[in-house]
């Protein structure tokens, strides 16, 4: 399996623009999760979705964030608009909750919003 | 709610020494634990966890990590440190939430450097 697959892998944006983040999660697995990563708050989950129906979304930041899953093998996160303090690396999991949730882990995508 | 405390941010040491990285946890009923590495621009990837029974585990790359429930802890350690074990680890304890998937909290993380 190719593993978590996350686009773009760097993305570089000025303050007031839409971003959107794709992630395609492991075959087969049910469960999708986001996450970002700061240096000042370490790695926060934003929000999760169990066979594409969010679960949880209390650690969305406010309402400029926004998160979908329309079909088993796709996610996207947007930021409309972006600000600086946006920038981090968003990663995204995925797990079959069954096993015990073992989240594999994409590769992120660093996003700088200048 | 749970949290996951690692004490140290950084910490240094020869290639060939012993290696123990901190992990202590709080959680209000059986944890499951995990241990993570990020090497450099990217991704996590799992190296052990603990789920039930014997409370010695051992993961990939040669490292173990015992949970101790009295001591609210789970350390990761490896006899033998390699260069390419530099990396950031980072500990996370899985509460059941809705269905069988966990909400993870992470600790900060404890960035390991080796030196030659």
């Amino acid at each position: 399996d190719a593993g978590v697959i996350q686009s773009p892998r760097h993305e570089v944006t000025e303050m007031g623009q839409e971003v959107t983040l794709r992630c395609k999660p492991i075959s087969g697995h049910d469960y999708l999760f986001w996450y970002r990563q700061t240096m000042m708050r370490g790695l926060e989950l934003l929000i999760y979705f169990n066979n594409n129906v969010p679960i949880d979304d209390s650690g969305m930041p406010e309402d400029r964030f926004s998160a979908k899953m329309p079909n088993a093998s796709f996610s996207t996160l947007k930021i409309q608009p972006s600000e600086p303090r946006d920038s981090a690396v968003y990663f995204c999991a995925s797990s079959l909750g069954r096993y015990k949730n073992i989240q594999y882990f994409g590769a992120g995508t660093r996003l700088s919003v200048l | 709610a749970q949290s996951v405390t690692q004490p140290d941010i950084h910490i240094t040491v020869s290639e060939g020494a012993s290696l123990e990285l901190r992990c202590n946890y709080s959680y209000g009923a059986t944890p499951y634990l995990f241990w993570y590495v990020q090497s450099p621009g990217q991704g996590l990837q799992l190296l052990l966890k603990y789920f039930s029974g014997d409370t010695l585990v051992q993961g990939i790359k040669g490292f173990e990590a015992e949970f101790k429930r009295s001591q609210s802890s789970f350390n990761l350690r490896k006899p033998s440190v390699h260069w390419s074990d530099a990396a950031e680890y980072f500990c996370a304890v899985g509460a059941l939430t809705t269905g069988t998937a966990s909400k993870l909290t992470f600790g900060t993380g404890t960035r390991l450097q080796v030196t030659l």
